[in-house]
């Protein structure tokens, strides 16, 4: 499994823009990268799944970049309640979620 | 709504005590696994069924131990707690192992006295 590196901790202001980025430079060529949210006293919650290039929807857009080293997840115009735990994770098609140590995003108002 | 659903949402057992936690879904998916969260850690995979496959996960302690008797409901097992396993445990499912799309109920926060 690919090991993932992200950074422990960030802090936004309400309305900007949070790009949180994770280096997973072992990554195979048919390992997929997802992203999870985790509130306080809840499970995990799917945010977005990509392979290359760049993937959106409502919630976030994932940019992979053409070597698929690292990824970048972007949150538009963050708000208070998406104060959270993000974890990246890299997986391939028979291997459970195994999480790193995740990001812990604190959006101030 | 389709979901997973853990029961309950908080236990207290005492030390040595075996206590089972529960985990049911509606979501008909063939995978369902258990995580254990200590504070400000990340999930740490525990086991998964794929159907009535069991896998366990090399560190995992003899201590715990898992049942699945149909598609819907999977039970956490500890035999014999420690204070050491004091946790959120989570469980999740999925249509494949893979990790397309997991659903995540909201855990049990196990205390040990």
């Amino acid at each position: 499994l690919a090991k993932t590196t992200q950074p422990i901790s960030m802090d936004s202001y309400e309305g900007q823009e949070v790009n949180i980025t994770c280096s997973h430079n072992n990554i195979a060529t048919n390992d997929y990268i997802t992203w999870y949210q985790q509130f306080p006293s809840q499970g995990p919650r799917f945010i977005i799944q990509g392979y290359k290039t760049k993937v959106t929807n409502e919630v976030a857009s994932l940019f992979i970049p053409a070597d698929r080293k690292s990824s970048t997840l972007s949150l538009p115009r963050v708000s208070l309640s998406d104060t959270a735990v993000y974890y990246c994770l890299v997986f391939s098609g028979n291997t459970p979620l195994v999480f790193g140590k995740g990001t812990r995003l604190s959006v101030i108002a | 709504d389709a979901m997973v659903i853990q029961n309950p949402r908080y236990q207290v057992t005492q030390f040595g005590k075996p206590v089972t936690l529960s985990c049911s879904q509606t979501l008909n998916h063939n995978v369902m696994y258990w995580y254990q969260q200590k504070s400000s850690q990340a999930p740490k995979l525990l086991f998964h069924y794929y159907d009535k496959d069991f896998n366990n996960e090399a560190d995992t302690p003899d201590n715990f131990q898992s049942r699945r008797p149909n598609t819907s409901f999977c039970f956490l097992d500890i035999r014999s707690p420690g204070l050491g396993d004091a946790a959120m445990y989570l469980c999740a499912t999925s249509r494949a192992t893979g990790g397309y799309g997991y659903t995540f109920g909201s855990g049990t926060r196990l205390t040990v006295v």
